[in-house]
C-alpha cells in the first residue's frame, strides 16, 4: 500500500509569491489533515477534511492559507501571499473512518525568503 | 487548555544503553495517547498508541510506552538502543476518533557509538 505522499519536498519561494502544497492520502482514507511545524515548535493541527468537506479549519492562521480536497482524493494547500513567518515544514496525514490514528507524510520543507 | 510537554528536547546516549522520554498531557479526560518518530527525510511514523487497557504498551522496533495515569505521563522507552534510533519523536494526544492530534514539541536523540 502506498503512503501519504506530499510534493514538492521543499520549496523556496520570496516574499508576496504563492505556493501550493499538494498531499496525496492513502487511497480509501477518508479522513485528510493538515499540521505545520514551526522551526523550534511544536506540530500544530491547521485542518481536517472529511472526504471533500472541511470538518474542523480552527487551526488555519489566517486567511492567506487555503486548503481544497478535490473529490475527497488528494489535496491542496494554497499560501498566497507567503510571509517570512510562513516558514516551516508542512505534514499531511490520513486516517480510514473510524481510525485512531493517522498515517503521516514526509512533509514539505517551505522556506520564505 | 489542551497540552502535551516533552520536557527533554535533546537527549544523547551511548548505543547500547537504556533511554527514556518523557512525555506529560494536560486534559481533562485521559486522552488517547501516541509517540511518533521522524528519521532524517521521512515521515512520522507511528510507534505506538495507547486507547485503554494495559497501562504498558510495546510497539515497533522494540520500543515500549507506560502510562500513569497519576502522573499524567507517558513515557517511551527502549532497553537498549541502536545507532539506528537516532530520530526526532513526538509524543501526541487526541480526545476521539477522526480528531485533531496535539504534539508535544519533541525530543531529539543522539546516540554515541
Amino acid at each position: 500500500e502506498a503512503g501519504v505522499t506530499q510534493f514538492p519536498s521543499h520549496s523556496v519561494i520570496e516574499k508576496g509569491q504563492t505556493v501550493t502544497l499538494r498531499c496525496d492520502p492513502i487511497s480509501g482514507h477518508d479522513n485528510l489533515y493538515w499540521y505545520r511545524r514551526v522551526m523550534g515548535k511544536e506540530i500544530k493541527f491547521l485542518l481536517h477534511f472529511v472526504k471533500e468537506s472541511k470538518q474542523d479549519e480552527s487551526g488555519m492562521p489566517n486567511n492567506r492559507f487555503l486548503a481544497e480536497r478535490t473529490g475527497g482524493t488528494y489535496s491542496t494547500l494554497k499560501v498566497q501571499p507567503a510571509e517570512l513567518e510562513d516558514s516551516g515544514v508542512y505534514f499531511c496525514a490520513s486516517s480510514q473512518s473510524g481510525r485512531w490514528y493517522s498515517h503521516f507524510g514526509a512533509g514539505t520543507r517551505l522556506s520564505v525568503l | 487548555a489542551q497540552s502535551v510537554t516533552q520536557p527533554d528536547i535533546h537527549i544523547t546516549v551511548s548505543e547500547g544503553a537504556s533511554l527514556e522520554l518523557r512525555c506529560n498531557y494536560s486534559y481533562g479526560a485521559t486522552p488517547y495517547l501516541f509517540w511518533y518518530v521522524q528519521s532524517p527525510g521521512q515521515g512520522l511514523q507511528l510507534l505506538l498508541k495507547y486507547f485503554s487497557g494495559d497501562t504498558l504498551v510495546q510497539g515497533i522496533k522494540g520500543f515500549e510506552a507506560e502510562f500513569k495515569r497519576s502522573q499524567s505521563s507517558f513515557n517511551l522507552r527502549k532497553p537498549s538502543v541502536h545507532w539506528s534510533d537516532a530520530a526526532e519523536y513526538f509524543c501526541a494526544a487526541t480526545t476521539g476518533t477522526a480528531s485533531k492530534l496535539t504534539f508535544g514539541t519533541g525530543t531529539r536523540l543522539q546516540v554515541t557509538l
